[in-house]
């Protein structure tokens, strides 16, 4: 079936590095995708989203690129800080009439190293 | 606050029991769902609700059955507790097409002993 996955599990990074964190999609009739942060014992968080029709999006230090032709999605943390370490998550979005069906990716743990 | 309320947060209990956890959704979102997060492990859809009924169904087992009330609150009953329950339960909510947004709660961590 449809699915989304990671390319890493971990990653880790010097503090003040940037960091990319990928993620595949299989579902070529997706046309929204969100990024979520997740600390421990915490919810995930919606970070930044990027529909279809664009193929890049910044935020505060975070930009999202999306390769449709590939089927990529990737989240570029610049100048990374200690309280960006935790998991973050991709998830592909389908609509119905219904609201929202999500589908996440297993999650890259990001850890921040001094 | 994300708006979405989760109780208990914490929740221990013996292999054999039977717990029920709350979500409250966010005001106005009509759809609630739940995931199952194991230690170090991604999501797990279990099952959604829109509205009062049911609309699609993860990887829920058997003994786990859900419901959404007239006031859009949903209750997860868990049944038969064995060990390998034991994990972080998320409830998330969003609104109807066009409106995007899937807020999650803190999640009520579930440990069977």
């Amino acid at each position: 079936g449809e699915s989304v996955g990671l390319h890493l599990p971990t990653l880790s990074v010097q503090e003040g590095d940037n960091s990319i964190i990928n993620c595949a999609y299989s579902n070529s009739a997706s046309d929204y995708f969100i990024w979520y942060k997740q600390e421990s014992g915490k919810g995930p968080q919606f970070i930044i989203d990027i529909r279809s029709n664009m193929d890049k999006r910044q935020g505060q230090r975070v930009t999202v690129l999306l390769n449709k032709t590939v089927k990529h999605l990737s989240l570029q943390i610049a100048a990374t800080q200690p309280g960006d370490s935790a998991v973050y998550f991709c998830a592909d979005i389908g609509r119905d009439n219904y609201g929202q069906n999500f589908v996440f990716g297993p999650g890259t743990r990001l850890s921040v190293l001094p | 606050d994300s708006g979405v309320t989760q109780t208990p947060k914490h929740l221990i209990t013996a292999t054999g029991q039977r717990v029920t956890l709350r979500c409250s959704p966010r005001s106005g979102d009509l759809s609630v769902y739940w995931y199952q997060q194991s230690l170090d492990q991604g999501l797990q859809f279990l099952i959604q609700y829109y509205n009062g009924e049911e609309r699609a169904k993860g990887n829920i087992l058997e003994r786990f059955s859900a419901q959404q009330f007239p006031d859009l609150h949903s209750e997860l009953n868990l049944s038969s507790l064995e060990l390998g329950d034991s994990a972080l339960y998320f409830c998330a909510s969003s609104g109807v097409v066009g409106n995007y947004g899937y807020t999650f709660g803190s999640g009520t961590r579930l440990t069977v002993v």
